[in-house]
């Protein structure tokens, strides 16, 4: 089955502790990104990958860092999380290309920094 | 920049009647729209799109008309169920910022027996 995995699915850490969110695709797609989903403001992107090792800032990037070391990985990490990162993160990826492709979305990170 | 404006939600509607979620948008040139709904504790699924002007996408009894004289992307569903509960996102991409979707605040839909 195509699908994009997260985990963990929900998190509770406190100010400080350092985490990471790993998201895995088994499509073979070449971009992938992680967007938060904050009431109000619907879903903006945090960090995106065009292929292996390119990585580049989205709209949010302040206090996130990613890695691509292979195609089907693009963990999400927080070095020092703060509370203003308590949000619901989401992993999408899809293939380069064309404008209108279709994007494929986790199931989602609620993520509660104390 | 580019932006997406859609109507405020919570919708609230009764089983079997017309549903219409507003959308409109800024953007340079000639975006892709789409909308995503997103079901209860789940991640966002593609209902549908349009990538360019005139289109109609359509999908699960939902439609929407891309049109460029208005930027609009307007939602619309003749007869909802119970299970069209959710929250709708509309979309939109362009060719200068391939791969990211520019989403608006999102409308909570939900449909009563």
């Amino acid at each position: 089955e195509a699908q994009v995995t997260q985990n963990p699915r929900y998190l509770i850490t406190v100010t400080g502790k350092k985490l990471t969110v790993t998201c895995s695709q088994n499509m073979n797609h070449e971009y992938m990104s992680w967007y938060r989903q904050d009431p109000g403001l619907g879903l903006r992107q945090i960090y995106y990958s065009m292929n292996v090792e390119v990585t580049d800032k989205g709209d949010v990037p302040e206090g996130y860092k990613v890695s691509r070391k292979e195609k089907r990985n693009f963990p999400l990490i927080l070095e020092s999380p703060s509370p203003n990162q308590t949000s619901l993160y989401f992993c999408a990826s899809t293939i380069a290309g064309s404008s209108g492709n279709e994007q494929f979305f986790g199931p989602g990170t609620r993520l509660t920094v104390l | 920049g580019d932006s997406v404006t859609q109507m405020e939600g919570p919708v609230t509607l009764s089983e079997e009647a017309f549903l219409t979620i507003n959308c409109t948008y800024t953007a340079t040139g000639y975006p892709s729209l789409f909308w995503y709904v997103q079901y209860p504790g789940e991640g966002l699924q593609l209902l549908l799109k349009a990538t360019k002007a005139d289109d109609k996408g359509s999908n699960k009894g939902f439609e929407a008309t891309y049109r460029k004289e208005t930027t609009s992307f307007h939602l619309e569903k003749g007869s909802v169920q119970v299970s069209d509960s959710a929250v709708y996102f509309c979309a939109l991409m362009t060719t200068d910022s391939w791969g990211k979707l520019q989403f608006g605040a999102g409308t909570q839909v939900v449909v009563t027996p």
